[in-house]
């Protein structure tokens, strides 16, 4: 069964700095892969998503993320964080039914001023 | 451009109240989804639907009901309402099914 996984439930990092959000999913196929972000009290809005072709992909926001297949990882990265970055992060693979989404357990970042 | 709707955004409930949060969407998606956020558990998928008049189970389907007599509008029901269903709802839709989901605002829920 596909599965994802988000190993870090908080991540603190200064205003300024650079952020790499962790994920790993589990998935016999080439999988569609997603990330979203959650504003506090908002519902979830995409940042990118991956389906074929270059693997770096690019986002909203100045956010961008790197499909590597032999590590089956979809990492999150933006060179300088906001405070406005501070949201929790959600990734996500299409489901063998095509309909639905697995989802991590999400991240939380903190941004210190 | 509203998007999806879902209403009400706060409710509390007493065990054992029925209750429907509503969803509508002006985006005419095909797929709708249910989804509960409990806390450091992502998001369960409760029911989908991928046109009007079909509805299949999620992850986390028992109880609650769901019914899509048209495209726009996708009710979630809580029958029996229980302290487990305590939770954050959120409903969404996409055109195409896995592709891009739009996300309601949420409702959050609290059953004493």
């Amino acid at each position: 069964a596909q599965s994802v996984t988000q190993p870090d439930i908080h991540i603190t990092v200064s205003e300024g700095a650079s952020l790499e959000l962790r994920c790993n999913y589990s998935y016999g196929a080439t999988p569609y892969l997603f990330w979203y972000v959650q504003s506090p009290g908002q519902g979830l809005q995409l940042l990118l998503k991956y389906f074929s072709g270059d693997t770096l992909v690019q986002g909203i926001k100045g956010f961008e993320a790197e499909f590597k297949r032999s590590q089956s990882s979809f990492n999150l990265r933006k060179p300088s964080v906001h405070w406005s970055d501070a949201a929790e992060y959600f990734c996500a693979v299409v489901g063998d039914s095509n309909y639905q989404l697995i989802w991590g357990a999400g991240t939380k970042l903190i941004i210190k001023p | 451009n509203a998007g999806v709707t879902q209403t009400p955004k706060f409710r509390i409930l007493k065990i054992g109240q029925s209750m429907t949060l509503q969803c509508t969407q002006d985006m005419n998606h095909n797929y709708m989804y249910w989804y509960r956020q409990d806390p450091g558990m992502g998001l369960k998928l409760i029911y989908y639907s991928v046109g009007a008049g079909i509805t299949d189970k999620g992850e986390v389907p028992n109880g609650y009901n769901v019914s899509r007599s048209t495209t726009e509008d996708f009710p979630l029901r809580l029958e029996l309402a229980a302290p487990s269903q305590t939770s954050v709802y959120f409903c969404a839709s996409s055109a195409d099914g896995g592709n891009t989901i739009y996300f309601g605002e949420g409702s959050w829920l609290t059953v004493v």
